[in-house]
C-alpha cells in the first residue's frame, strides 16, 4: 500500500491565485482530515470527512473548501491564496472504528507571496 | 471546544537519559490520546496512544500516563537514543466515531539526543 499520498510537495502562488491540493489514501479508510502545520504551533484541523459526501468544517475552515466525491479521495482548494495561508498541509485517514490511528501523508509546502 | 497545552517547547538530553514530555487538556469529553512523532520533512506517526479508562500504557521504551481527573498526560522514553530526536505532539480527541477525524493538537515538543 502507498498509505496517504499527497501533490504537489512544494508550491509557490500569487496573492489570489487558487489551487487545489489532492490527497489519497489507499486503505479504504472511512475518515480523512485536513491539518495545516505552523512554526511553533501544532497542527490545526481545516476540514473532515467522515465518509463519501459527507464533509464538515474543523477549527480553522475560512478560506478552504473540500470536497469527498470517493473513498479515496480529498482534495483541499483554496479560493484567493493570501499569505496567512503560507503554511505546511497535511492529510490524514484513519478507520471509522475503536482504533482512531491517523496515518498522515508527506505534506505540501505552500508560500504564498 | 477543546485546548491542549504542551511542555517543554524544547527538550535536549544526553543519549542514555530519559526524557518526560507534559500535556493538559481542558475538555472532559476527550478520552483518546495519541502521540505522534514528527521528523523532518515528514508527517506525524503514531508512537503510542492511551484512553481515558487506562492509566498507563507501556510499549519499550515508551510509555505514557493518564490522569484523567486533573487532565494530565505525559510521554516517557527511556534510555534515549540520537534517533529519537524530533518533535513530539500530544493530541486529544472526543470519542465516538463520529470524531475519528478531529484530534487537537498541542504545539509540539522538540527533543534532541546529544550522543
Amino acid at each position: 500500500n502507498a498509505g496517504v499520498t499527497q501533490t504537489p510537495k512544494f508550491q509557490v502562488l500569487k496573492t489570489g491565485q487558487s489551487m487545489t491540493l489532492q490527497c489519497a489514501q489507499d486503505m479504504n479508510h472511512e475518515y480523512m482530515s485536513w491539518y495545516r502545520q505552523d512554526p511553533g504551533m501544532g497542527l490545526r484541523l481545516i476540514h473532515y470527512s467522515v465518509g463519501a459526501g459527507i464533509t464538515d468544517q474543523g477549527e480553522v475552515p475560512n478560506g478552504y473548501n473540500v470536497s469527498r466525491s470517493t473513498t479515496e479521495d480529498f482534495p483541499l482548494r483554496l479560493l484567493s491564496a493570501a499569505p496567512s495561508q503560507t503554511s505546511v498541509y497535511f492529510c490524514a485517514s484513519s478507520y471509522a472504528d475503536i482504533s482512531y490511528e491517523q496515518y498522515f501523508g508527506p505534506g505540501t509546502r505552500l508560500t504564498v507571496t | 471546544g477543546e485546548n491542549v497545552e504542551q511542555h517543554p517547547s524544547t527538550l535536549s538530553v544526553q543519549e542514555g537519559d530519559s526524557a518526560v514530555i507534559k500535556c493538559t487538556h481542558s475538555d472532559s469529553a476527550s478520552n483518546y490520546f495519541p502521540w505522534y512523532k514528527q521528523e523532518l520533512g515528514k508527517g506525524p506517526q503514531l508512537i503510542i496512544d492511551i484512553r481515558s479508562n487506562v492509566g498507563e500504557k507501556k510499549d519499550q521504551r515508551i510509555a505514557v500516563t493518564l490522569n484523567k481527573t486533573a487532565k494530565h498526560f505525559s510521554l516517557h522514553i527511556t534510555e534515549t537514543q540520537p534517533e529519537d530526536s524530533a518533535v513530539y505532539f500530544c493530541a486529544a480527541q472526543e470519542g465516538g466515531n463520529t470524531n475519528a477525524g478531529k484530534s487537537t493538537f498541542g504545539d509540539g515538543t522538540t527533543l534532541t539526543v546529544k550522543p
